[in-house]
């Protein structure tokens, strides 16, 4: 079982639309969760940070995390063409020293 | 707004040819990572450097690959031999030191090219 798994897409969504992006986890000791933004041939940009279980909203975006399911999520509200980008998911635990384990990322199309 | 910044954005060099990456963190953060990205795959930890030591490596990590902190802004990932399957972009990383933060903040990458 893979340690991250993420939906490649590739996803294609009216302008205006509301996206769900998710991911799944094994590892039960994750605890950081963090979603990141990434265009072609360009670095991640770090969109959401949170930590534990819980909502995270900010602007257009919130974040959830579900422990108990081992589930994440990132929702667009009010999609912009200016959102079609790959979306990562990544996550650490305390005992990783930071180290990110990632998503495949999500493809996302938001069409005008 | 302070970024992570990365030099060359491309390089392309031949099988068995040494390169060095290098990176300038921001300028606060004390922990740094290399991570890279084959085309059409995941994002893969390489290494991650505390204190002028390697904190932790992946199995990618084998001897033809080393990090230093040779002054105090650069960062930099040397490949000794270079392979074709090194092709990749990599992307430097650094996060805070501060409390319970973990989040990291990327570079744009360089892609390398193994010809």
């Amino acid at each position: 079982q893979k340690e991250v798994e993420q939906d490649p897409g590739p996803l294609s969504v009216p302008e205006g639309a509301i996206v769900s992006l998710n991911c799944t986890y094994s590892n039960s000791a994750f605890q950081y969760f963090m979603w990141y933004r990434q265009y072609s041939r360009k670095g991640p940009e770090l969109l959401m940070y949170t930590y534990s279980s819980g909502n995270k909203e900010d602007g257009r975006f919130t974040a959830q995390v579900d422990k108990s399911s081992k589930y994440i999520s990132l929702f667009i509200r009010d999609s912009q063409p200016s959102d079609s980008a790959t979306y990562l998911c990544a996550m650490t635990s305390y005992n990783q020293g930071g180290k990110l384990i990632f998503g495949q990322g999500t493809e996302l199309s938001v069409k005008p | 707004e302070p970024e992570v910044t990365q030099t060359p954005s491309h390089q392309v060099t031949q099988m068995g040819q040494e390169v060095i990456l290098r990176c300038v963190p921001i300028s606060n953060h004390l922990y740094f990572y290399w991570y890279r990205q084959i085309l059409g795959q995941k994002v893969e930890f390489l290494v991650s450097f505390y204190n002028n030591e390697i904190s932790e490596k992946s199995e990618i990590f084998d001897d033809q690959f080393s990090v230093e902190r040779p002054d105090g802004s650069n960062f930099t990932l040397k490949i000794r031999s270079t392979k074709l399957e090194d092709s990749a972009m990599y992307f430097c990383a650094s996060k805070p030191l501060a409390g319970d933060s973990y989040e990291q903040y990327f570079g744009p990458g360089t892609r390398l090219t193994v010809t």
